[in-house]
């Protein structure tokens, strides 16, 4: 069976520091993968997702950046972090070549950044 | 952009029926309605995906009006574990992976 990691759980960072948050899956492959961002009682908004090593396509303008080093590891990046980074963040996947509806997704258990 | 819109939040006694409305009054002809939930601080829940027809699976049925504006989720048995945000959501035609995630509705399971 298919599982998903993501770590840590938890992370407070001053602002201005690095981060980096680490996504992997288990038992499929080429899968797609979704980094999400969630504001406290609000609903999920996709930063970036990738179909493929090293294929990364951005949604939304902002001090992040993600890679995808190996076809199951998905990782999020900032060399600076802001305040407004703080929230609770999401990696997900999706299955490889399954045809519609492709937004079956699979969430991992989230990161909760705080950034102070 | 379809979008959902769905009441912030709703109370259910446990045991009953929880029917959760939404209205997606501009969603295109090819575009699924999906739901999911999110129990507190954990990854959202796929429960269930519907284009025209009514769905059922082992978590819920979905119900879609005709004229698919609108459709109810419903979870036949509600538990106190079903207390979570419910998010009702379709996806954009012009983006192939984007999902327009709204607010949801907090579904309080009571005993």
């Amino acid at each position: 069976s298919q599982t998903i990691h993501q770590w840590p759980a938890t992370l407070v960072q001053p602002v201005g520091s690095p981060l980096s948050l680490e996504c992997t899956v288990e038992g499929t492959s080429n899968p797609n993968l979704y980094w999400y961002r969630q504001a406290a009682g609000r609903g999920l908004q996709l930063l970036f997702y990738s179909v493929g090593i090293g294929q990364i396509s951005s949604e939304v303008p902002q001090n992040l950046s993600a890679s995808r080093p190996q076809d199951r590891q998905f990782i999020l990046s900032s060399k600076k972090l802001l305040l407004s980074d703080s929230g609770f963040y999401l990696c997900a996947w999706t299955p490889w070549g399954q045809g519609p509806p492709w937004e079956k997704l699979f969430f991992g258990s989230g990161t909760q950044l705080s950034v102070l | 952009d379809a979008k959902t819109t769905q009441p912030p939040s709703m109370d259910c006694a446990e045991g009953r029926a929880a029917n959760l409305p939404c209205n997606h009054s501009t969603i295109s002809g090819n575009e699924y309605v999906y739901w999911y939930r999110q129990i507190h601080s954990q990854g959202p829940q796929y429960i269930i995906h519907g284009l025209k027809n009514n769905e059922t699976n082992e978590m819920a049925s979905l119900i879609i009006t005709e004229d698919r504006k609108s459709s109810t989720l419903i979870l036949p048995h509600a538990t106190l574990r079903d207390t979570a945000v419910y998010y009702c959501i379709v996806r954009v035609v012009a983006s192939n992976y984007q999902l327009i995630w709204g607010a949801g509705t907090k579904l309080i399971i009571k005993p």
